[in-house]
């Protein structure tokens, strides 16, 4: 149980253009979806928060109208990329936080590479 | 200060030895404590959750609390080189979200 996943798994596209990114909790429902970002050799950098239903809660210093966040479902959020520039590329994660069926942890999804070229 | 600090660098360890890894968070109001393991290109993977003060044991796996000082250490015993990895210690402070330390890794040789 408590499989989250992502998709896709790897991306390159072009700078100036948008990208999609899903990720799914697979056998729980999740309340809260977390996007995390994380650059090669460092940690993890919280993006943003988001709850179903509800606007993102992003952290000092990311901009809202580049990362687009949708938490549209309690088993699907949505990141999108716009205008995407080469210092964009990155490893993101998405990550879900779930009841009391999952004991309230929070489990990642696989990621998804971004290669902005 | 940081929330959730790891400060050790790389940690090598032979093959069947003990890896111990340290972390010291800020917020003394902190009720959840986390082990992520990630390989290289990969995603954290949850290994450990402890709550309360003490020891937690799980397989080959000991994570230990202690809220009054405000550390929480991981023991892997019987290292194995599919232990290499790095180790993230999360911690979740009173806003509810987790705060990662930078991670610590470890090496096992064969």
């Amino acid at each position: 149980g408590a499989v989250v996943s992502q998709h896709p798994s790897w991306v390159i596209c072009k700078s100036g253009t948008s990208v999609k990114i899903e990720c799914r909790s697979l056998d729980f429902q999740a309340t809260t979806m977390f996007w995390y970002r994380q650059f090669p050799k460092q940690s993890l950098m919280l993006m943003a928060t988001s709850n179903e239903g509800s606007k993102a809660t992003y952290e000092q210093g990311v901009e809202k109208d580049k990362f687009l966040i949708n938490h549209a479902s309690l088993t699907l959020s949505t990141l999108t990329v716009t205008s995407a520039h080469p210092e964009d590329s990155s490893f993101y994660i998405c990550s879900a936080r779930g009841g009391a069926e999952v004991s309230y942890e929070q489990y990642f999804g696989p990621g998804t590479r971004l290669t902005v070229t | 200060q940081k929330e959730v600090e790891q400060n050790s660098g790389p940690l090598s360890v032979p093959e069947g030895a003990i890896a111990s890894l340290n972390c010291t968070y800020s917020d003394r109001g902190s009720q959840s404590f986390f082990w992520y393991r990630q390989y290289s290109g990969k995603s954290p993977e949850l290994i450990m959750s402890i709550y309360s003060n003490g020891d937690k044991e799980d397989g080959r796996f000991t994570a230990q609390l202690n809220k009054a000082s405000q550390y929480v250490s991981l023991l892997i015993r019987d290292s194995q080189p599919s232990d290499s990895a790095t180790y993230l210690c999360a911690v979740k402070p009173g806003n509810n979200r987790l705060a990662f330390g930078k991670g610590n890794q470890v090496v096992v040789i064969p």
